[in-house]
């Protein structure tokens, strides 16, 4: 059974860091495309940023809103993503999501539950 | 920086058709994605490459592509399938995706 379980997010000042973790199992990690999305209260989906698998270069990219501040990486021994965010703003609140589409014939997404992230003074 | 224009909201009878319309000058040249939320849930995807069903989604829900515009059909609306629906897209060049503005449809 494929799984995300994310972790990480909590309250902090704004300016400053925070880095979220996604749990992944039950699927094939080196080979998957996974993105981060986000969701302020209220509002609607906004994607964050994706890293490719290790096969199709394992590049990354990022929403113009976070670029320069937020990076992906993935640790492939623990399965384990992770979105380091820094230089934090208020209107970086909401819930972070990691995702993953794996397609083999019948694509099926699969969500983490989120986890909330709130930047406030 | 890209868009996805939705119209905001849907209002449908039961039994009756709903279409979501999403328009950016991209889709013609790349795969729209169809994701439906329930308030306090993630997102569930139910249909893909534009118009792709998963395994597991009604087949009351449908999508096409015409030109610079996608569509989500749900025929044969029911009181379940009231939620916020979003589409999901790249530019042109590939690199960057996007979320549409979303669409929340009401059955009345």
């Amino acid at each position: 059974e494929v799984q995300l379980v994310e972790s990480g997010g909590g309250l902090v000042k704004p300016g400053g860091s925070l880095r979220l973790s996604c749990a992944a199992s039950g699927f094939t990690f080196t080979n998957a495309w996974m993105s981060w999305v986000r969701q302020a209260p209220g509002k609607g989906l906004e994607w964050v940023g994706r890293i490719k698998s290790k096969t199709d270069g394992g590049t990354t990219d990022f929403a113009a809103p976070v670029k320069g501040r937020f990076s992906i990486s993935g640790d492939d021994s623990k399965n384990t993503l992770y979105l380091q965010m820094n230089s934090l703003k208020t209107e970086d609140t909401g819930v972070y999501y990691c995702t993953t589409i794996i397609d083999n014939g019948d694509a099926r997404d699969y969500w983490g539950q989120g986890t909330l992230v709130t930047v406030s003074s | 920086s890209y868009e996805l224009t939705q119209p905001p909201s849907v209002s449908v009878s039961p039994g009756q058709t709903a279409r979501i319309t999403c328009s950016g000058d991209a889709l013609p040249k790349q795969y729209a994605y169809w994701y439906q939320q329930k308030p306090g849930q993630a997102p569930v995807m139910v249909i893909y490459k534009d118009s792709e069903r998963p395994s597991g989604i009604p087949e009351r829900f449908s999508g096409s592509s015409s030109g610079t515009t996608v569509t989500l059909t749900i025929s044969g609306v029911q009181a379940e399938d009231e939620a916020e629906y979003y589409c999901q897209s790249a530019d042109s060049s590939g690199t960057y995706e996007v979320f549409g503005t979303g669409t929340k449809v009401t059955v009345l």
